[in-house]
């Protein structure tokens, strides 16, 4: 499965727009790109999923280019509430969804 | 019903004691999966049940036994623990191709 660096951690305010991006150079053919979200002493809750171009749903924006080396998760109007790690990974669908979860990005949301 | 469940929420046993982690889930998921979560540290993968058989062990110690005994339920068995098994213990579970929807965990502590 391919590696995925992303920055460490960032901060914001509330109501900006809250861009991260993740690299991942060896990303296969059959591989999706998939961001969850975790808070403190809770599981990873899935956010957004992607294959290439663009993904949007109620929460989240996916940007992927053509090449698909990278990726850019979009939060808009980041609240306090979105205070936490953001994991970028890449998994592989065969029967089951295998899942290498890398450092994440810790996302700081000041008032 | 798109939730996880994992009993108990917290656990501390002796470095002697036999315990038990459970994990249920009502979406009809084929796959279910045991993460194991270090303070301040990505989930890593442990074991990956796909059609009730086992799939992956991330080369996990012995004294970690997971069970599926069907297609809703997943027990992690516990014995001989360490200190440094402490930790959050996540249990997931997902269809093919789609997300993996995460239980809360369970907290164990091994004294």
């Amino acid at each position: 499965l391919a590696k995925t660096t992303q920055p460490i951690s960032m901060d914001s305010y509330e109501g900006q727009e809250v861009n991260i991006t993740c690299s991942h150079n060896n990303i296969a053919t059959n591989d999706y790109i998939t961001w969850y979200q975790q808070f403190p002493s809770q599981g990873p809750r899935f956010i957004i999923q992607g294959y290439k171009t663009k993904v949007t749903n109620e929460v989240a924006s996916l940007f992927i280019p053509a090449d698909r080396k990278s990726s850019t998760l979009s939060l808009p109007r980041v609240s306090l509430s979105d205070t936490a790690v953001y994991y970028c990974l890449v998994s592989f669908s065969g029967g089951y969804n295998k899942l290498i979860f890398g450092a994440g990005t810790r996302l700081a949301v000041h008032p | 019903d798109t939730e996880v469940t994992q009993t108990p929420k917290h656990l501390v046993m002796g470095m002697t004691n036999k315990k038990s982690l459970k994990c249920e889930q009502h979406m009809g998921h084929r796959a279910m999966y045991w993460y194991k979560q270090k303070a301040k540290k990505p989930p890593e993968l442990m074991f990956v049940y796909s059609y009730e058989k086992l799939s992956i062990n991330e080369s996990v110690p012995s004294r970690f036994s997971p069970e599926c005994p069907n297609s809703s339920l997943l027990n992690l068995h516990l014995h001989a623990l360490q200190p440094e098994d402490s930790a959050l213990y996540l249990c997931a579970s997902s269809s093919d191709y789609y997300e993996q929807y995460f239980g809360p965990g369970t907290r164990l502590t091994v004294t």
